[in-house]
């Protein structure tokens, strides 16, 4: 089993859309979370990351951790043409997640 | 932008030929990784660093090798290069908080 496990889409939305962006991990002691955002041919860029349990807001993103299900979500509000990407979750082991290739059409 | 850049940034090289790739920083972080992305697999650990000549494996190391003389390169090496690992390579760095983490713009290899 991998560390981390993601869907990798793609997944498509209209603009205004909540879009709602999964992983699952297994090993329960990694202790924060990150969410990172990749453009076409370019490298990640650190997103948000959450501490533990619970809810992060920033902006139009939310990030979630489940712990008890070893369960992270990020959710984007309004989603934008220029939240266009790929995002990749990670564990603070520095290990990825495939990565969700999301569109999001005007 | 943080200090992190990658060279070169596209290289087309023959099977069983040599190729080191470079990432350098300013950042004087301490730890600094080497990924490679590909389709369907998103990014795989190849090796990391953890200080000057301290570095171990990761995930996908086999064909692969790596040096750390310096705080501020990572040297990545395919010793002979075959078409498998015709990849994206993007570097890391990463301070002492999680959120000095950055990557690199990516190197391009194509091993025909």
């Amino acid at each position: 089993q991998k560390e981390v496990e993601q869907d990798p889409g793609p997944l498509s939305v209209p603009e205004g859309a909540i879009v709602s962006l999964n992983c699952t991990y297994s090993n329960s002691a990694f202790q924060y979370f990150m969410w990172y955002r990749q453009y076409s041919r370019k490298g990640p860029e650190l997103l948000m990351y959450t501490y533990s349990s619970g809810n992060k807001e920033d902006g139009r993103f939310t990030a979630q951790v489940d712990k008890s299900s070893k369960y992270i979500s990020l959710f984007i509000r309004d989603s934008q043409p220029s939240d266009s990407a790929t995002y990749l979750c990670a564990p603070n082991d520095m290990r990825f997640g495939a990565g969700t290739r999301l569109t999001v059409k005007p | 932008d943080a200090g992190i850049t990658q060279s070169p940034r596209h290289k087309v090289t023959e099977t069983g030929t040599p190729v080191t790739l470079r990432c350098h920083q300013t950042e004087n972080h301490r730890y600094m990784y080497w990924y490679r992305q590909d389709p369907g697999h998103g990014l795989r650990l190849i090796h990391y660093s953890y200080g000057v000549k301290d570095t171990d494996k990761g995930e996908v190391s086999d064909g692969y090798s790596v040096s750390r003389s310096k705080t501020e390169d990572f040297l990545l090496t395919l010793e002979s290069a075959t078409s498998s690992q015709t990849s994206v390579y993007f570097c890391a760095i990463k301070g002492d908080s999680v959120n000095t983490i950055y990557f690199g713009e990516g190197s391009w290899l194509t091993v025909v």
